[in-house]
């Protein structure tokens, strides 16, 4: 079973579409994040949500918005897509007792 | 604000010599968690080795193993007996536990090819 899953792992779209990558955790984990990796692989925290609350909100346009249903789930959803949006998206979770996050597959955002 | 500094951005290896990546950090933090994360070309990010900054033994995992100094901020990894499967990008990561809010700050990677 997959601990930390994403959907989709491959996305190409078109400018100005709007899409939703979604989150999912199976490891009653606590916390979770989105992170992105650019094109030069460089990763940066872009939300952290504790038990659906949002905690860390780095400098991101507000055409991304996070959504977080329940604990276990944490989805993002991009409006108005641009082409520096084009990035890998990593969804991750962490437990209160350990400080360890795990990272999903990542979800290659390709927009054209 | 903490920083993390690969100053490595290639490296290579024959395979089953040792290899070592290094990492460097700066912070006014005394207490603070250090990580090794391996990205290989599918892009999956993989825990490879934490280390606590309150303990002084270096972390060891099977043939990863870690050198931490703390007053030298420092944060090596040495990858023993390397494989074809240890090809890969490496991340070096920082983490203060402040309450819930546990952001990793990475380093910018270094690329380990390790050659047949």
């Amino acid at each position: 079973d997959t601990a930390v899953s994403q959907t989709p792992k491959y996305l190409v779209t078109q400018m100005g579409n709007d899409k939703s990558i979604k989150c999912e955790q199976n490891l009653g984990h606590d916390t979770m994040y989105w992170y992105k990796q650019d094109s030069k692989k460089f990763l940066k925290i872009m939300f952290s949500y504790n038990n659906k609350e949002l905690i860390i909100n780095e400098t991101v346009p507000n055409r991304f918005s996070p959504k977080s249903p329940d604990k276990a789930h944490l989805n993002l959803h991009i409006n108005s897509l641009e082409l520096g949006d084009s990035a890998v998206y990593f969804c991750a979770s962490s437990d209160a007792r350990v400080y360890t996050i795990y990272f999903g597959e990542g979800s290659w955002l390709t927009v054209v | 604000a903490q920083t993390v500094t690969q100053s490595q951005p290639e490296m290579s290896v024959q395979e089953a010599e040792t290899v070592t990546l290094s990492c460097t950090y700066d912070t006014s933090e005394n207490n603070y968690y250090l990580f090794w994360y391996k990205q290989p070309p599918s892009r999956q990010m993989i825990l490879v080795i934490r280390q606590e900054a309150y303990k002084q033994q270096n972390a060891t995992e099977n043939r990863f193993s870690v050198n931490f100094q703390k007053a030298a901020k420092s944060f090596s990894l040495k990858i023993s007996d390397s494989q074809l499967g240890d090809t890969a990008m490496y991340f070096c990561a920082f983490m203060v536990p402040s309450g819930s809010a546990r952001q990793l700050t990475f380093g910018s990677g270094t690329q380990l090819t390790v050659l047949p």
